[in-house]
């Protein structure tokens, strides 16, 4: 049971590239998340999704897009990297349908932005 | 009075001893306080959790004591050993329909052998 993977795990882009990072759950959870953790200030919220089809902001959602065409799958676009993006990003899913649901995180893709 | 906030930011206890990490919120809205455990490489994985109407939860080694009228919770870990070296995350979620959690900023823990 592979749980949440995440592709890659490793990534660097030239200012200005772009790249979409992939996560794919096995779990059949309703609901995906994206973060991004950065030194001294844990995780934070990119984007969600609480089902196929259907996407929403986080915390801080500029300069990334993400869509939800299949229910196993969230995806995270960059359209033009920054080097304020370079950062650790987890996807994270959860079953959803109740208050006390645990998410379940992947090993993040680590992005350096030059 | 969406943030959770978290101390120590790094933690070094010996081999045996008794490792405490706080939390502190303002929304009471909150339903559900999860603690996760990321080793480096690792993403976050969950420990531990506890709802608002209970005050203690234990596993194990591990224990979550919750304060509603103070509006924190800590983890404690008893009998700390050097493989529980890793970073702690407190969190806690918001009853919006989405499951979205806030979290804190982390503890890097240390336990000396």
């Amino acid at each position: 049971n592979a749980g949440v993977t995440q592709t890659p795990k490793f990534r660097v882009l030239k200012t200005g590239q772009s790249m979409t990072l992939l996560c794919a759950q096995d779990m059949n959870h309703e609901y995906m998340y994206w973060y991004r953790q950065d030194p001294g200030m844990g995780l934070r919220l990119i984007h969600y999704s609480v089902g196929e089809g259907t996407t929403a902001k986080g915390e801080v959602p500029d300069g990334y897009n993400v869509s939800r065409l299949k229910k196993q799958n969230f995806l995270l676009g960059l359209e033009s990297a920054a080097p304020s993006q370079t950062s650790v990003y987890f996807c994270a899913s959860s079953y959803g349908g109740g208050g006390n649901q645990p998410q379940h995180f992947g090993d993040g893709t680590r992005l350096s932005i030059l | 009075q969406q943030q959770v906030k978290q101390s120590p930011q790094s933690l070094i206890v010996q081999k045996g001893g008794i490792s405490i990490i706080n939390c502190a919120y303002e929304n009471t809205a909150f339903d559900y306080f999860p603690w996760y455990q990321q080793f480096p490489g690792k993403g976050p994985a969950l420990l531990i959790a506890i709802r608002p109407d209970v005050s203690e939860k234990k596993e194990g080694r591990f224990t979550i004591s919750f304060n509603k009228s103070a509006k924190q919770f800590s983890l404690h870990i008893m009998d700390s050993q050097p493989g529980d070296s890793a970073t702690y995350f407190c969190a806690a979620s918001i009853p919006s329909g989405t499951y979205k959690y806030i979290f804190g900023t982390g503890t890097r823990l240390k336990v000396l052998a």
